[in-house]
């Protein structure tokens, strides 16, 4: 069956512009995760769903970082005023239930701001 | 969670087994043991977990010691393409206080040469 997807692959942006990234789970998944990951540097836990709340925002790194999801399915990441450190791939993450399943992870989204 | 210590790097030569270490000497006994392992510029993948048995499936075995403070995946006949970062992460169920975030360290960098 299909995987995670995210789009785009690649988005460059210039400094202070908003940017939204797209994550689509696997049908059935009711656990989404927003990852990043710096170059050469391992994951950063972002956000966490449940279904279509969120109770674990504590690692958006400030707060021009928001995330949503819509219907239990598709989740956006969006990253307002982007800094040239926002600079990094960010990677979705979707499980079967509850979080505590084998995560199943999108090919990312590279992001670069120039 | 419990933490986990792995090498930073190791090699193999094509068509050898691989096996790649993990210590997780403060696991307690409802966590299990998952890998997972990212190629470059893709999302990690989930290759296998267990909890006291030894598993295999078609990607790797999973062999876990008496006492469960230490792990071994081994890719049977390690291929180019097995050339990635291999990640261990423990991680307890969720309802007796695990945490629904697996924390990824620095892995493994596994190069399997010709």
């Amino acid at each position: 069956g299909a995987g995670v997807s995210q789009s785009p692959s690649n988005k460059v942006t210039e400094k202070g512009k908003d940017v939204e990234l797209r994550c689509d789970p696997i049908s059935g998944h009711t656990a989404l995760y927003w990852y990043r990951q710096s170059l050469g540097q391992g994951l950063e836990f972002l956000i966490y769903f449940q279904g279509n709340s969120a109770p674990d925002k504590s690692g958006l790194p400030s707060d021009r970082f928001s995330a949503e999801r819509t219907g239990g399915s598709v989740s956006t990441l969006t990253i307002q005023r982007t800094q040239q450190e926002d600079s990094a791939v960010y990677l979705c993450a979707s499980s079967l239930n509850r979080g505590d399943s084998e995560q199943y992870f999108g090919p990312g989204t590279r992001l670069t701001v120039t | 969670d419990a933490k986990t210590t792995q090498p930073p790097s190791m090699d193999c030569a094509e068509g050898r087994a691989a096996n790649l270490p993990c210590n997780h000497s403060t696991i307690s006994g409802n966590e299990y043991v998952y890998w997972y392992r990212q190629i470059h510029s893709q999302g990690p993948q989930y290759i296998i977990h267990g909890l006291k048995n030894n598993e295999t499936n078609e990607m790797a075995s999973l062999i876990i010691t008496e006492d469960r403070k230490s792990s071994t995946l081994i890719l049977p006949h390690a291929t180019l393409r097995d050339t990635a970062v291999y990640y261990c992460i423990v991680r307890g169920p969720l309802a007796s206080g695990g945490s629904y975030i697996p924390t990824f360290g620095r892995g493994t960098s596994l190069i399997v040469h010709p």
